[in-house]
């Protein structure tokens, strides 16, 4: 079946550190990849998304690229704030037939310190 | 703001209960999905509807149960309550049943005591 992997957090930065967030995936097919954050106390964000390889999603400084070879999308930000402290989804869309669902990874805290 | 709106947004409720969670999807979205998200588990995906339709089935208890509505919300029946059920219920809604860009709503924070 799918599945995401993502690093185990919590992640602790100082403002303007440069981020990673690992992600690798197993699907069949060719899915869609997505990072999701969720900021304390509040729902689901998406925050950028790939809908085939080699494609970079961006938004608000984060960027991803979908590497269909090592099958990962490792989210990254040249330099974070303490307002990015959240936590980070990393997920995927598989189409089977005529439904669709996401598979999420576990989660990664990102606290962010001044 | 997603464009999906989910009510109520916090309730409490007894063990052995029922309660119904509602969604609108954003304005043009004919799927809609349910996940789950609890300390344990994670996020889990419960069901998805395209235009009224049951599209898939994930992790989703026998005591749980769904439907889209021709105006295309849709409500999540949660029923016997058990304190395991304490979660956070998101619904989500896309445009297509391809799960392209799904839109989370806020969430309904349930607490079974």
């Amino acid at each position: 079946g799918n599945s995401v992997t993502q690093m185990e957090g919590p992640v602790t930065l100082s403002e303007e550190a440069f981020l990673t967030i690992n992600c690798t995936y197993t699907a069949t097919g060719y899915p869609s990849l997505f990072w999701y954050v969720q900021y304390p106390g509040e729902g689901l964000q998406l925050l950028l998304k790939a809908t085939k390889a080699d494609d970079k999603g961006s938004n608000k400084g984060f960027e991803a690229t979908y590497r269909k070879e090592t099958t990962s999308f490792h989210l990254e930000k040249g330099s974070v704030q303490v307002s990015d402290s959240a936590v980070y989804f990393c997920a995927l869309s598989a189409r089977t037939g005529t439904a669709s669902k996401l598979t999420f990874g576990t989660g990664t805290r990102l606290q962010v310190t001044l | 703001d997603s464009g999906v709106t989910q009510t109520p947004k916090h309730l409490i409720t007894a063990t052995g209960q029922r309660v119904t969670l509602r969604c609108s999807p954003r304005s043009g979205d004919l799927s809609v999905y349910w996940y789950q998200q609890s300390l344990d588990q994670g996020l889990q995906f419960l069901i998805q509807y395209y235009n009224g339709e049951e599209r898939a089935k994930g992790n989703i208890l026998e005591r749980f149960s769904a439907q889209q509505f021709p105006d295309l919300h849709s409500e999540l029946n949660l029923s016997s309550l058990e304190l395991g059920d304490s979660a956070l219920y998101f619904c989500a809604s896309s445009k297509g049943f391809d799960g392209n860009t799904i839109y989370f709503g806020e969430g309904s924070w349930l607490t079974v005591v």
